[in-house]
């Protein structure tokens, strides 16, 4: 159980396009999602908070305009980068926390963009 | 502001030897500590929780609050135990990373 899948897993796209990337929690309700971005060889970063049904939380330093979040069912969210530059490029990864349990979150399997 | 350390970006032991990955954490209040493992190719999975108190493939990991530590141990190290380790700590349901120790474990 505790399932968490990412769409795609990979994606490349030109710069100032726009990529959607899918959260979804395949056997629980995830009240809370969260959006991580990592770089090679580095920890994770948390890139916002997001509760369904309500706006995003950001970290400190993230672009709300830029990265969008949307939270529009207990089993889906999804991350749009917006304008994409080079910059962008790296391995987003989203993690959801089950609504009956305590703080433990359950990890997609990560997206790599890449932009050109 | 929460923090936690992992003071080891890589380790190496050998198959069979003991293997203690080190975590230490900064938080003022009563914190949640787990540890994840990124094998290679694979997407990141929990491996235990303090409040759980239990042992995972041989893994242990003992909370204390004095020396604000959460040591992740094993006695006999496998190869399989090759992965990358994170220590996280929870407050609310924000998870802080350490960054990561890359465990390798020689034949």
């Amino acid at each position: 159980g505790a399932v968490v899948s990412q769409h795609p897993s990979r994606v490349i796209c030109k710069s100032g396009t726009s990529v959607k990337i899918e959260c979804r929690s395949l056997d629980f309700q995830a009240t809370t999602m969260f959006w991580y971005r990592q770089f090679p060889k580095q920890s994770l970063m948390l890139m916002a908070t997001s509760n369904e049904g309500s706006k995003a939380t950001y970290e400190q330093g993230v672009e709300k305009d830029k990265f969008l979040i949307n939270h529009a069912s207990l089993t889906l969210s999804t991350l749009t980068v917006t304008s994409a530059h080079p910059e962008d490029s790296s391995f987003y990864i989203c993690s959801a926390r089950a609504s009956d349990t305590s703080n433990t979150q359950y990890f997609g399997p990560g997206t790599r963009l890449t932009v050109l | 502001a929460q923090r936690v350390t992992q003071p080891e970006k890589l380790l190496s032991v050998f198959k069979g030897a003991p293997v203690e990955l080190k975590c230490n954490y900064s938080y003022s209040g009563s914190p949640e500590l787990f540890w994840y493992v990124q094998y290679s190719r694979q997407r990141l999975q929990l491996l235990l929780r303090h409040i759980s108190r239990e042992s995972i493939k041989g893994f242990t990991a003992d909370l204390n609050k004095g020396e604000t530590s959460f040591h992740l141990k094993k006695p006999f190290a496998q190869e399989e135990d090759s992965a990358m380790y994170y220590c996280a700590l929870t407050s609310g349901s924000r998870l802080t990373f350490g960054e990561g120790t890359q465990l390798t474990v020689n034949p």
